[in-house]
């Protein structure tokens, strides 16, 4: 079954502690990308990824950090969190440009 | 810069009352045109893909539709089931925005039964 796994689902931290969210999918895609959305806001693209150490940013790549070291894995690191990345995140993941993305559950983070 | 408008912002509907979503695009090149369907605390569901005027798809009670500026996603007697937020998506055809998926904010449909 194809898969998408984020984890953790839910996240709450402290202001200014490192968290690392991971993304993991078994479909040998190519291309890999994290968003993040917010209530009037939509869905938005923080970093995105074409293969094994290939990134690039997205949209709001601001307090993000990403690494791409086995095609099946995405990370998304927030090395200094702040409030203003509490946030419902998702792990998306492609394999060819004009195919459509699965994405995973999301992971809902609160950072107070 | 890549824009997806999306209207109305929600909508609500009787069962069986058919109606469409609206999906406005300005796009450098499309190189795919996606709907998903969102349901509350949920990834997004892949539902169509389009990629150029005049295409359309369907699937049970819905139809993608889509022109050089829009698609729309039209809904034909809608039961309850159908209740979701839908995501309309493109992705530019080439240049550095190439891997990136632009989304509008969505439309949330509530069917009452």
């Amino acid at each position: 079954e194809a898969q998408v796994t984020q984890n953790p689902r839910y996240l709450i931290t402290v202001t200014g502690k490192k968290l690392t969210v991971t993304c993991s999918q078994n479909m040998n895609h190519e291309y890999m990308s994290w968003y993040r959305q917010d209530p009037g806001l939509g869905l938005r693209q923080i970093y995105y990824s074409m293969n094994v150490e290939v990134t690039d940013k997205g949209d709001v790549p601001e307090g993000y950090k990403v690494s791409r070291k086995e095609k099946r894995n995405f990370p998304l690191i927030l090395e200094s969190p702040s409030p203003n990345q509490t946030s419902l995140y998702f792990c998306a993941t492609y394999d060819r440009m004009n195919t459509e993305a699965f994405f995973g559950q999301g992971t809902r983070l609160t950072v107070v | 810069e890549d824009q997806v408008t999306q209207s109305p912002e929600a909508l609500r509907l009787q069962e069986g009352e058919s109606s469409s979503l609206n999906c406005s695009y300005t796009v450098s090149g499309l190189r795919g045109l996606f709907w998903y369907r969102q349901d509350p605390g949920k990834g997004p569901e892949f539902l169509f893909t389009l990629y150029s005027a005049g295409e359309e798809k369907e699937k049970e009670r819905l139809k993608a539709t889509l022109t050089k500026k829009e698609s729309f996603l039209h809904i034909t007697a809608p039961k309850p089931e159908d209740s979701a937020t839908y995501l309309c998506a493109v992705r530019a055809a080439g240049g550095t925005s190439y891997g990136k998926l632009t989304f509008g904010q969505g439309t949330i449909l509530t069917v009452h039964p």
